[in-house]
């Protein structure tokens, strides 16, 4: 069964830094295209990043240059570091497969940040 | 950057046919996913390609998608359909999703 479980949210200062995790199971990270999608509260669904299996990483034009996607292989577990965190950062972080580049199949729970001083 | 437009809202009664439009620059080249997400849970795909149903999802939700726009639509819609739905594409190596219908059953 796939599942993915992320982890690493909270509360941080305008300016800070955190690293959100997800954790997979049931296929291989490194096999996949990986992507974060974000949703602000009461908001839609905004697009974050993606990692190909190649390695090759896109990011949204909001978050380039401060937010780093990356993948672990050995854990099996899909990163993003988020530094020069902003009060437009607040939202719940999903993680999310994506086949081919195209849709995203599985989600996970989501984790929510908050960036408030 | 590429733009998808959705209605906010579309309101139906029970047993009728829901239409969600999305709009976006000849999406009718680009293949169109729809998520379903309903309060406090994750969002769920429950057209892709245009058209295809995951495992799991009713006959009754289906898509199409031509010229400038793409069409999630639900069948004989229940009160269980309640929902805000997405259109999602990939333009240029980044994901793009619609601005999102609220689907409100009477």
């Amino acid at each position: 069964e796939v599942q993915l479980v992320e982890s690493g949210g909270g509360l941080v200062q305008p300016g800070g830094s955190l690293r959100l995790s997800c954790a997979a199971s049931g296929f291989t990270v490194s096999s996949n295209y990986m992507s974060w999608v974000r949703q602000a509260p009461g908001k839609g669904l905004e697009w974050v990043s993606v990692i190909y299996s190649g390695g090759s990483t896109y990011y949204a034009d909001s978050v380039k240059g401060r937010f780093t996607i990356s993948r672990d292989n050995s854990k099996n577990t899909l990163y993003l570091q988020m530094n020069s965190l902003r009060a437009e950062d607040t939202a719940v972080y999903y993680c999310a497969r994506v086949p081919h580049a195209g849709y995203f199949d599985y989600w996970g729970q989501g984790t929510l940040v908050t960036v408030s001083s | 950057s590429y733009v998808l437009t959705q209605p906010p809202s579309v309101s139906v009664a029970p047993g009728q046919t829901a239409r969600i439009t999305c709009g976006g620059n000849n999406i009718g080249s680009k293949s169109v996913h729809w998520y379903q997400q309903k309060p406090g849970q994750a969002p769920v795909l429950v057209v892709y390609d245009d058209s295809d149903r995951p495992s799991g999802i009713p006959e009754r939700f289906s898509g199409s998608n031509s010229g400038n726009t793409a069409t999630l639509t639900i069948s004989r819609v229940e009160a269980g359909d309640e929902a805000d739905y997405y259109c999602q594409v990939w333009d240029s190596s980044r994901g793009v999703f619609g601005t999102g219908t609220k689907v409100t059953v009477l």
